[in-house]
């Protein structure tokens, strides 16, 4: 099974900030991979996929990028509606395995 | 509107069944493979299973292999998680996802991602 490593597990930031959340394959998945959102005792929502393509409805603040083994989330400046947990999620191979999450709070 | 909407789950004791439903509205249910994801509170997404559009090709976690049994019902628009011998460690809150894809160029494959998740269906495993 594919292996994925979020990082850091939980972050701090502030409202305007720009944030970056890593997630490493445990082996390589070209672009084969995907980012959503989760609010408390809500659904996740995809942001991300294909590495770098933006989700219909997504804020443009959203980007992603990477490829091969390292992939990075970044959110351009934070909002209010941002604090959240994310998750990156690869379907490289089944299982489709997911990152552990990356809790971002309001520092 | 386009949704999806679980139900089935509840309290059930060790060794015991439940079987699960996703209704799926406002699309055309029999383009999309599907996926169960589940999740237990306060930790982080699991992928459970996968089913093709036509029910022919599944697929299952190691974990719930044997146990678990996805179908569908192209003509009712449902997706199933069929539960049997549960243990407690299957507590979790179960969520339906659609699949969609894009063509990746470079490989010639598509990269499949969950673009519509239903709220989910508590499922507790207690005596």
């Amino acid at each position: 099974d594919i292996q994925m490593t979020q990082s850091p597990s939980s972050l701090s930031a502030s409202v305007a900030d720009r944030v970056t959340i890593t997630c490493r394959a445990s082996q390589s998945i070209s672009t084969y991979l995907n980012w959503y959102q989760q609010k408390p005792r809500k659904a996740p929502q995809l942001l991300i996929y294909a590495a770098s393509s933006l989700q219909s409805g997504v804020p443009s603040r959203f980007s992603g990028s990477g490829s091969g083994t390292d992939f990075t989330l970044t959110i351009s400046s934070l909002q209010p509606e941002d604090f959240a947990t994310y998750y990156c999620q690869q379907t490289h191979s089944t299982p489709h395995t997911f990152g552990q999450g990356t809790k971002l709070e309001i520092k | 509107e386009v949704q999806l909407v679980e139900s089935g789950g509840g309290l059930v004791q060790p060794g015991g069944s439940l079987r699960l439903s996703c209704a799926a509205s406002g699309f055309t249910f029999s383009n999309h493979w599907m996926h169960w994801v589940r999740q237990v509170p306060g930790k982080g997404l699991v992928w459970v299973s996968r089913i093709n559009s036509d029910g022919i090709i599944t697929d299952y976690a190691d974990s719930v292999k044997g146990r678990f049994t996805i179908s569908r019902d192209n003509a009712e628009n449902t997706l199933y998680l069929q539960v049997d011998s549960l243990r407690a460690e299957d507590t979790a809150v179960y969520y339906c996802a659609r699949a969609a894809h894009t063509f990746d160029f470079w490989s010639g494959y598509y990269i499949w991602y969950f673009d519509l998740w239903g709220r989910g269906t508590l499922v507790t495993v207690s005596s």
